[in-house]
């Protein structure tokens, strides 16, 4: 059975940088047949999927075009754990993010993190 | 991007009746569509995915249906355990994007 567990700072100032951590379970971040997501959700616009990372061959990471730039997420195969970052956050990055496997095969997102909520404020 | 959107936002039901959600897609996505049930304080959980197949473990009162734009959950007979929030989800081509969520209740 797949698990992620994640971990990280539930308060950040503006303008810092967001970082949280999720760590595998009864999988690799390196296996060919799923990518590693992030996802975050507000209250109030719902869910919003952020970006991924996975290996084939090498490794690739897609984002949403509202947090690029901002963005990062990185495996690190060493802890089989892949992490995220975003930059310059505001109040209006305040929200639950959570972590999750997209299987490929099926094309879902069939694991989850517990999620965090992370509140940006001073 | 693909817009999702979902109707009823909400509804109240009766343990019992048969629930019909629907969601639809601003484009295209073939069958390339997700079912999501969350319950308060948890992550969502997989219900059905490629518009009509039932993740292992999902009981059969769930269903769904659709292609192209428009797609539907169905809830034959809702047990206590379904009163939650549904959303839907296309995984059709990046960035992926989810509805709004349709709330179910007691009615």
């Amino acid at each position: 059975q797949v698990q992620l567990q994640q971990s990280g700072p539930g308060l950040v100032k503006p303008s810092q940088t967001l970082s949280l951590t999720c760590a595998i379970s009864g999988d690799s971040v390196s296996s060919n047949s799923v990518a590693w997501n992030w996802i975050r959700q507000f209250p109030s616009r719902g869910l919003e999927w952020l970006g991924r990372t996975y290996y084939r061959s090498k490794w690739n990471n897609e984002y949403d075009p509202f947090v690029r730039g901002r963005i990062s997420i990185n495996p690190d195969t060493s802890k089989n754990q892949f992490s995220l970052q975003l930059n310059s956050v505001t109040p209006e990055d305040t929200a639950i993010y959570s972590c999750a496997r997209y299987n490929w095969t099926s094309g879902q997102f069939d694991f989850w993190g517990q999620g965090t909520l992370v509140t940006v404020s001073s | 991007d693909i817009q999702m959107t979902q109707s009823p936002s909400s509804l109240s039901a009766s343990v019992g009746d048969r629930v019909t959600i629907t969601c639809r897609a601003s484009q295209t996505i073939i069958r390339y569509l997700n079912w999501y049930q969350q319950k308060a304080g948890k992550a969502p959980s997989l219900l059905i995915y490629t518009a009509s197949t039932l993740q292992s473990g999902v009981p059969s009162r769930f269903s769904g249906s659709g292609s192209g734009t428009d797609f539907s959950l169905t809830i034959t007979s809702l047990q206590p355990e379904d009163f939650a929030t549904y959303y839907c989800q296309q995984s059709d081509s990046l960035p992926f994007t989810f509805g709004p969520g349709t709330r179910v209740d007691v009615k």
